[in-house]
Formats: C-alpha cells, sequence, structure tokens
C-alpha cells in the first residue's frame, strides 16, 4: 500500500467549473496535510494546509480533512485554464517532520 | 528572503562517476530536505535535517547517496558512481520551526550517460 495516494488522471474540466481532487494516506497518526501545485518544468509551490477536521477555504480553494477515513481533498471552484497543473496532496508523518508526496493529479482547465 | 537556492541547475555526468549538489535555505528554517523526482512522479522523499543532524534517510537510499548540512545552515548532496537510473531531478525544500509548510528550490536536473 502506497503512503500517499492519488489518482495520477488527468482531470478535465472546463473553465469555470468545480475541480475536485482526492488523496489518501496510510499514517493514521498523521496531523498535518497539504496540497502543492506544481507546473510543468517548476517546483513544487505550496497553496493550502489543513490540520484538523472539517473545511478550510482559502479564495478558491477549499481544503477537506476526514482523519477518520483517512482522506483529504481538493476543491478548486471557478477553475481557469491557468489552474492547469499537477497538484500534489502531501502527508507529515507522525511524531516528526518527515513529509511524503502522493503521485500527483494532473488537471486539465479547459477553455 | 532570497528563496531556497540549488546549485548547479543542471548536471550531465557519465556513468561512475560522483556528483555533488548544494542547497541554500531560506535563511531562518531549521529544517531542510532532499527529494528526488522523476517524470510523471512525485517528490520522493530522500533525507531531511533539523538545524545539523539528520533526523531521517529513506530506506530506499543506496548507500551511495549522502548527505550533509555543516553548522545546520547549507547543505550537500552526494551521489557516488553514478548510474543511469539516478537520472533526476532533486530538489530541496526548506521549513521554518514548527511547520511542515515546504518552500522549494527551482531543483537540480541530473542526467547520467
Amino acid at each position: 500500500q502506497k503512503e500517499v495516494e492519488q489518482n495520477s488522471g488527468p482531470l478535465s474540466v472546463p473553465e469555470g467549473a468545480i475541480a475536485s481532487l482526492n488523496c489518501t494516506y496510510s499514517d493514521r497518526g498523521s496531523q498535518s496535510f497539504f496540497w502543492y501545485r506544481q507546473y510543468s518544468g517548476k517546483s513544487p509551490e505550496l497553496i493550502m494546509s489543513i490540520y484538523s477536521n472539517g473545511d478550510k477555504e482559502d479564495g478558491r480553494f477549499t481544503a477537506q480533512l476526514n482523519k477518520a477515513s483517512q482522506y483529504v481533498s481538493l476543491l478548486i471552484r471557478d477553475s481557469q485554464p491557468s489552474d492547469s497543473a499537477t497538484y500534489l496532496c502531501a502527508v507529515t508523518y507522525t511524531g516528526g517532520f518527515k513529509t511524503i508526496f502522493g503521485a500527483g493529479t494532473r488537471l486539465f482547465v479547459k477553455a | 528572503d532570497t528563496g531556497v537556492s540549488q546549485n548547479p541547475r543542471h548536471k550531465i555526468t557519465k556513468r561512475g562517476q560522483n556528483v555533488t549538489f548544494r542547497c541554500d535555505p531560506i535563511s531562518e528554517h531549521n529544517r531542510l530536505y532532499w527529494y528526488r523526482q522523476t517524470l510523471g512522479q512525485g517528490p520522493e522523499f530522500l533525507t531531511y535535517f533539523q538545524n545539523e543532524a539528520q533526523l531521517e534517510k529513506s530506506r530506499l537510499l543506496s548507500d551511495r547517496f549522502s548527505a550533509e548540512r555543516p553548522k545546520g545552515s547549507f547543505s550537500t548532496l552526494e551521489i557516488q558512481r553514478t548510474e543511469q537510473g539516478d537520472s533526476a531531478m532533486y530538489l530541496c525544500a526548506s521549513a521554518g520551526p514548527g511547520t511542515g509548510e515546504l518552500f522549494f528550490g527551482e531543483g537540480s536536473r541530473l542526467t547520467v550517460l
């Protein structure tokens, strides 16, 4: 079982739609969860962090965390072509700051 | 704040040679991470430091890989006797005290011929 699992996609949505990205993780004791965006040929950049169950909103982005189900998701509202990128889910392991990434989900937003 | 700096940005080497990459983290960050990324994959954890202490190293990492962070500032990642399978982007990231939010450098791309 992979430590952090994501659907590799590609996920294709029309401009203006909601994009929904999902992630599951194996370490039940993990406390910190992150979403990074990576454009082709660039390094990952942090877009959201979430630490407690529920929703966290930042502009067009909403992160959702369900620790009981070991599930993290990212919603992107009013998707724009500039949102086309790979979205990486990352989880920090219990008892330290070792951070493990999923393989990423490629998102395409069609104009 | 100049961000995370990595050098060299590109390295082409022949199989069997040794290579070394350097990472300068954001100045107030006490943790520094090394990852390896290949096309279509997420960053693969290699190792991380808190100040000068190397706290964890991936079990997948062979003995040909070594990392140091003398004095808790910059870090170096050395790969000895390179193999073609080592070709990848090597990413460095740093994080401030008490936070897991990582800030990445632009990466060092290694090509082993």
